[in-house]
This record gives C-alpha cells, sequence and structure tokens, in this order.
C-alpha cells in the first residue's frame, strides 16, 4: 500500500495569511493526487485533483502543485471558512489511502 | 446535483451485523465507481471498499471477510453489509462516488467528488 505523510499536523494561522500544506507519498504517485477539506462534523469536500486542477466550485485561493512523491496544498489568503482539517489521498493505485490530515486552527 | 443518503448506522455488539444502504440521485451507481469511506471518531479518513462499473469490488485488509459491498441497480443503491463488527468498525461511514472528468485531458483521474452526510456506526458491548 502506498502510505501518505502530512506535514504539519497541525497549524495555527490568521486570517489573511498564505499557508501551505505537504503531503508526501511512499513511491511516486505521479499527478494522482487529491486534496480535500473536512469541517468538523461534516463530510469531506473535495478541493484539488490531479495534483493541480480546481474542483468546480472551489475558490481560486485554493492551489496545489507537485507531482512524483512531493506535494502542496497552498490557500493563498486563509478565509474564516477556511478553518478546517486537510486531507491529501492519492489516487494512482489501490487501496486509495489518505493521508493523516493537517487541522488549520485560528491563531 | 448529485445527492447520497446514507441510512443503517446505529449501535451494534461485538459480533453482530449490520448493513448500510447509501440511496444514490443525480447519477447512476451502475456507471460509476462507488466506494465506503470511514471516520473512526477523532480520527483521520480510511478507505473501506468498492465496487467498480463492472462488478469487481475490493476490499481494505481491515475488513477483509467481514464486510461486502453491493449494487441495486433498479434502487441506484449502494449497500456495505458488515459482519462479525469489532469496536474498531466504530467510525462515520460515508458513501463516496469515486468520479473523473468526461472526454478532458483528466479522463482517468479519479477522486472522491460526490460524498453522503455519513451514519455513525456504534459497536459496543
Amino acid at each position: 500500500d502506498i502510505q501518505m505523510t502530512q506535514s504539519p499536523s497541525s497549524l495555527s494561522a490568521s486570517v489573511g495569511d498564505r499557508i501551505t500544506i505537504n503531503c508526501r507519498a511512499s513511491q511516486s504517485v505521479r499527478n494522482y493526487l487529491n486534496w480535500y477539506q473536512q469541517q468538523p462534523g461534516k463530510a469531506p469536500n473535495l478541493l484539488i485533483y490531479a495534483a493541480s486542477s480546481l474542483q468546480s466550485g472551489v475558490p481560486s485561493r485554493f492551489s496545489g502543485s507537485g507531482s512524483g512523491t512531493d506535494f502542496t496544498l497552498t490557500i493563498s489568503s486563509l478565509q474564516p471558512e477556511d478553518f478546517a482539517t486537510y486531507y491529501c489521498q492519492q489516487s494512482y493505485s489501490a487501496p486509495r489511502t489518505f493521508g493523516q490530515g493537517t487541522k488549520v486552527e485560528i491563531k | 446535483e448529485a445527492q447520497l443518503v446514507e441510512t443503517g448506522g446505529g449501535w451494534i455488539q461485538p459480533g453482530g451485523s449490520l448493513r448500510l444502504s447509501c440511496a444514490v440521485s443525480g447519477f447512476t451507481v451502475s456507471d460509476n465507481y462507488m466506494s465506503w469511506v470511514r471516520q473512526a471518531p477523532g480520527k483521520g479518513l480510511e478507505w473501506v471498499s468498492v465496487v467498480y462499473s463492472g462488478d469487481i469490488t475490493h476490499y481494505a485488509d481491515s475488513v477483509k471477510g467481514r464486510f461486502a459491498i453491493s449494487r441495486d441497480n433498479p434502487k441506484n443503491t449502494v449497500y456495505l453489509q458488515m459482519n462479525s463488527l469489532r469496536a474498531e468498525d466504530t467510525a462515520v461511514y460515508y458513501c463516496t462516488r469515486e468520479g473523473t472528468p468526461k472526454n478532458d485531458i483528466l479522463t482517468g483521474y479519479y477522486s472522491f467528488d460526490y460524498w453522503g452526510q455519513g451514519t455513525l456506526v456504534t459497536v459496543s458491548s
């Protein structure tokens, strides 16, 4: 199975900050990498697919980059509704695997 | 707009069985990859099982031999039959579609693009 490791596990930031979340795969997943946002008590919501493609309806302040084993999710200007937990997930091979999550908290 | 509605969760004793249902509207389950993903309390996301459009199924090692995924095409519903339940199966179970862009350069790039609201399964004595 491909292991996905996110860093940091949590971070504190202020509204307007630019933040980055990292995701590393245990082997190359090419660009078969997705990002999700999860608000407390809600289902995850797809933000980015194929490493850098923005899902329809997702604000442009979200962006993704990377290929192979190292990926990044960037939020260019943090908004109040962005405080949530973010997960990366590989779709290169079965079984699909997720990172452990990164919780973004208000500073 | 697509909608997925899970039902069937609840409290069950260890060793018991439960069947989860996922009623889908807005797309046809038989044409799509349908998965169950779970989340234990305070933990991350764990993929559990998938049924492909050709009726091929796969399971996480943690549930293999105990869980079974199936589809009822006329009802446009996906099921997860869970047997020999253990305390570690306690989680919110989400039904999700693994979709891909159609007729696009990114066709073949799959992601979990539609999710249900989740149903809580608690395994405890």
